[in-house]
């Protein structure tokens, strides 16, 4: 299996201020025939099931704000929010599809400070 | 936009089966993958496995021993079961649909317990 491991596990930021997310896998997850990265950014907020925001590790899914981005490839990736806004309080999970088992980080929970 | 509902017991007793049911609608079964995934604060998200359309499976190892991924197309259902259940597989269990290769739509949850 592949293993993803996210950094910190949790993380305070002010409001306004950029927060950062890394990710990183066992093996690469960059699949050279389609020069993509198999990976993708969740964020799941308390009570509700996680949701989408960024696939192929960096093209945001449609009505993502952009203040949120993807970035990385072969084993280390990074999940930034430019400017934190009070809603985007949440766990954010990384999650490798390049094969099965399908597998996910622990997850890293995102404060205000 | 499809949605998807889990529904089953959620309650459990040791060594029975679990049984949960995912309909989908605003969207037809065709040409996705149907996933079930379950979330516990011990083992955080964890997929289970998933059914293809044409019915094809595809189950994670640490599980395929005891679960079983059914589709019901004719109603927009698939189904999760899981034989001979332990206090580890209490758990928030989601259905997920799967376009591509990412979880692109989930149920909201249900949570089972299993305990006697």
């Amino acid at each position: 299996d592949i293993v993803m491991t996210q950094s910190p596990d949790s993380l305070a930021v002010s409001l306004g201020e950029r927060a950062t997310i890394d990710c990183k896998s066992s093996q690469s997850v960059f699949f050279s025939s389609n020069n993509k990265n198999f990976l993708a950014w969740y964020q799941q907020k308390p009570g509700q099931p996680p949701k989408l925001l960024i696939s192929w590790a960096s093209t945001r899914e449609s009505g993502v704000p952009d203040r949120f981005s993807g970035s990385g490839s072969g084993t280390y990736f990074t999940l930034t929010i430019s400017s934190l806004q009070a809603e985007d309080v949440a766990v954010y999970y990384c999650q490798q599809f390049y094969n099965t088992p399908y597998t996910f980080g622990q997850g890293t929970k995102l404060e205000i400070k | 936009q499809v949605q998807l509902q889990e529904s089953g017991p959620g309650l459990v007793k040791p060594s029975e089966t679990l049984s949960l049911t995912c309909t989908v609608s605003g969207g037809s079964i065709s040409p996705y993958y149907w996933n079930w995934i379950r979330q516990s604060p011990g083992k955080g998200l964890e997929w289970i496995g998933y059914i293809y359309h044409s019915g094809s499976t595809n189950y994670n190892p640490s599980l395929q021993s005891r679960v079983t991924i059914s589709l019901v197309a004719s109603k927009n259902q698939f189904s999760l079961k899981l034989h001979s259940v332990t206090a580890a597989d209490t758990a928030v269990y989601y259905c997920a649909k799967m376009s591509a290769h990412w979880f692109d739509s989930w149920g909201q949850g249900t949570l089972v317990t299993v305990s006697s």
